[in-house]
This record gives structure tokens, sequence and C-alpha cells, in this order.
């Protein structure tokens, strides 16, 4: 099992809407990242996240450290935001380095 | 803010060579973690380097080894090399536990 775990897998949206990924983990943590990859191979930090709330733009992420999952939220999705979104997290008392989810492939289409 | 540049962009080797991959940190980070991501996968942990120091070590074999200079740059050593390991390496900088990290384009290495 991996230690990160996102679904979905693959998501298509209609331009307009509202989504949601979700990534669970099953270690202790102490941060948890969202990032954005494009074709090409470029990863983007989105966000870090230790507790509760983080807004950038129209995108939300939430973590709820009991239950180990966070969430990543895009309101009125657009096609620019089609990319692989990958939930990667530090665990407690470890190194700096990441574990990574496998990601999260979204298309959205106009 | 210069951000995390790899070199090369892309590479083909032939299996049983040996390559090296570059990766220029953030201006003011000391903290250097390289990354292997197989294609369709999410990337694995192959080591990280802090102050010129290996300081973690993800579950890659020997013929994987690097190096962290005076200026924080990397090198990322890969030794008979083969099929498998053709994969788009990422290099991250970081400063310090509380800052997030800075990616690198990556290097797309096909060994063949």
């Amino acid at each position: 099992k991996n230690e990160v775990e996102q679904s979905p897998q693959n998501l298509t949206a209609q331009e307009g809407e509202f989504i949601t990924i979700n990534c669970s983990y099953s270690v202790g943590i102490s941060a948890l990242h969202w990032l954005q990859q494009h074709p090409g191979g470029g990863i983007v930090s989105l966000f870090m996240l230790s507790s509760g709330k983080k807004k950038h733009g129209r995108l939300i992420a939430t973590i709820n450290i009991q239950e180990k999952h966070s969430s990543l939220h895009i309101t009125a999705s657009h096609p620019r935001d089609s990319a692989v979104y990958i939930c990667a997290v530090r665990e407690s008392g470890s190194a700096r380095q990441l574990t990574f989810g496998s990601g999260t492939q979204l298309t959205v289409l106009p | 803010e210069t951000g995390v540049t790899q070199s090369p962009t892309h590479l083909i080797k032939t299996r049983g060579q040996q390559v090296t991959l570059r990766c220029s940190s953030q201006s003011g980070h000391n903290t250097v973690s390289w990354y292997q991501q197989a294609l369709g996968q999410g990337p694995q942990f192959i080591f990280q380097y802090y102050r010129e120091e290996e300081n973690g070590r993800g579950n890659f074999p020997p013929r994987f080894s690097g190096l962290q200079f005076p200026n924080y740059s990397s090198e990322l050593n890969v030794n008979a090399l083969e099929l498998d390991d053709s994969a788009l390496y990422l290099c991250a900088s970081s400063l310090d536990l509380s800052y997030g990290y800075t990616f690198g384009s990556g290097t797309r290495l096909t060994v063949v």
C-alpha cells in the first residue's frame, strides 16, 4: 500500500465546474504539499499545509490532520487548469524529502 | 530569485554508460533533493543533500550517487545505466523545514 493515495486518478470536467481532488496518507506528517505538473515535466508548488485551509485565487486546499486527509478544490475550472495534480507529504521527524502520490490527471474541456 | 535550473533538459544514453545530471539551486537554498519520475507515476525520492552532506536516501542502489557543492548546486550521477533508469529526473531546492520547495523542470533521460 502506498503511503500517499490520491483519487481520482483521472478526472475530466467541463469548463466552469467545481473540481475536488483527494489525498489520503498513512504516516504522521509535518507538512503536505499540493503540486501542479504540466506536460514536459516542470512542477509548480501550489500549497504547503500543516493545518486548516489555504486559498490562492481559484484554488483552495484543506487538510484534516486527525483523518490524514487533504483536498484540493478548483472553482470555476478553466482549460488552462488541465495538468497533473500531485499530493506530497513530508513525514514527521524525517529529513526534508517528500513522499509523493501518483497524481491526478485533470482535463478541463472548453 | 533565479529558480531551480536543471541541465541538460533531454539526454539519450546507452545501457551500461554513465550519466551526470546537474541542478542549480534557487538562490539562498541550502538543501537539494533529487527525484526519479517514471512515466505515469509520482516522483520517487533518490537522495537529499544539506550543506554538502547527504542527509537522506531513498531505495535506490549505490550506482546512484550525488554531490552538493559549496554554492549548493548539485549533481546526480548514475553508473552502469539500465533501461529502467529511463525517467524524468527532478531536482528540488528548499531553505528550511518551514519553507516549501522549488522544483526544476527536470531532465528527461532515455536509456537505449
